[in-house]
């Protein structure tokens, strides 16, 4: 299809892990990117990936990247109360000079 | 803080009438970005300009348009506003056509 889909919601428990899934679209998509939008805020680059990657690792964030499925998720370890956030997944199509493609988000919903 | 600024962050305004957003990009970066968020639409990537020159264009209305000046700031001017614009507008910049993008905090316009 056309279109970055995600997941609409997720609810995990606060101490446990969150994986946040995303399918895009073009397989030529040389970045993908985590953007976490906190109620009334902007979009906060959160990591990225190169599509020459696997896996990329920032402290409590683990991206995975499986090229052959055009499937990117996050894993988020330890989830807070504070990560509590909308995530957005977006490719930068083939090409490099138009504008990130972005998946509809996922809500990540912290039970206490 | 992203290195984007965005002003004004709230605009109310009338059906039929026109306005012009701003954006600072963050310092080094050539590349300005306008994206449009909406509960219907999601993120829409709008229009693109590098080092002042139009780069690409997303799905923009022919009633708005964007121009970046020789200090790299950007404006989007709104016109002929519908209920139907009502929305969150961001501006991002990232250093060429293919680095990472930030995104300011956002204007929201609110048309009555």
């Amino acid at each position: 299809g056309e279109d970055v889909e995600q997941s609409l919601f997720l609810s995990v428990r606060e101490g446990d892990s969150s994986v946040i899934n995303c399918t895009y679209t073009d397989s030529s998509s040389t970045y993908l990117y985590w953007y976490k939008q906190e109620p009334g805020a902007g979009l906060q680059l959160l990591t990225y990936i190169f599509s020459n990657m696997d896996m990329k690792q920032d402290q409590r964030l683990t991206v995975l990247l499986n090229k052959k499925d055009k499937h990117l998720s996050l894993r988020i370890a330890d989830t807070q109360t504070g990560d509590s956030a909308i995530y957005f997944c977006a490719e930068r199509r083939g090409g490099g000079a138009d504008g990130l493609t972005f998946g509809k988000g996922t809500h990540l919903i912290i039970q206490p | 803080d992203s290195g984007v600024t965005q002003t004004p962050k709230h605009l109310i305004t009338a059906t039929g009438q026109r306005v012009t957003l701003r954006c600072s990009p963050r310092s080094g970066d050539l590349s300005v970005y306008w994206y449009q968020q909406s509960l219907d639409q999601g993120l829409q990537f709008l229009i693109q300009y590098y080092n002042g020159e139009e780069r690409a264009k997303g799905n923009i209305l022919e009633r708005f348009s964007a121009q970046q000046f020789p200090d790299l700031h950007s404006e989007l001017n709104l016109s002929s506003l519908e209920l139907g614009d009502s929305a969150l507008y961001f501006c991002a910049s990232s250093e060429g056509g293919v680095g990472l993008t930030f995104f300011g905090q956002g204007t929201r316009l609110t048309v009555v």
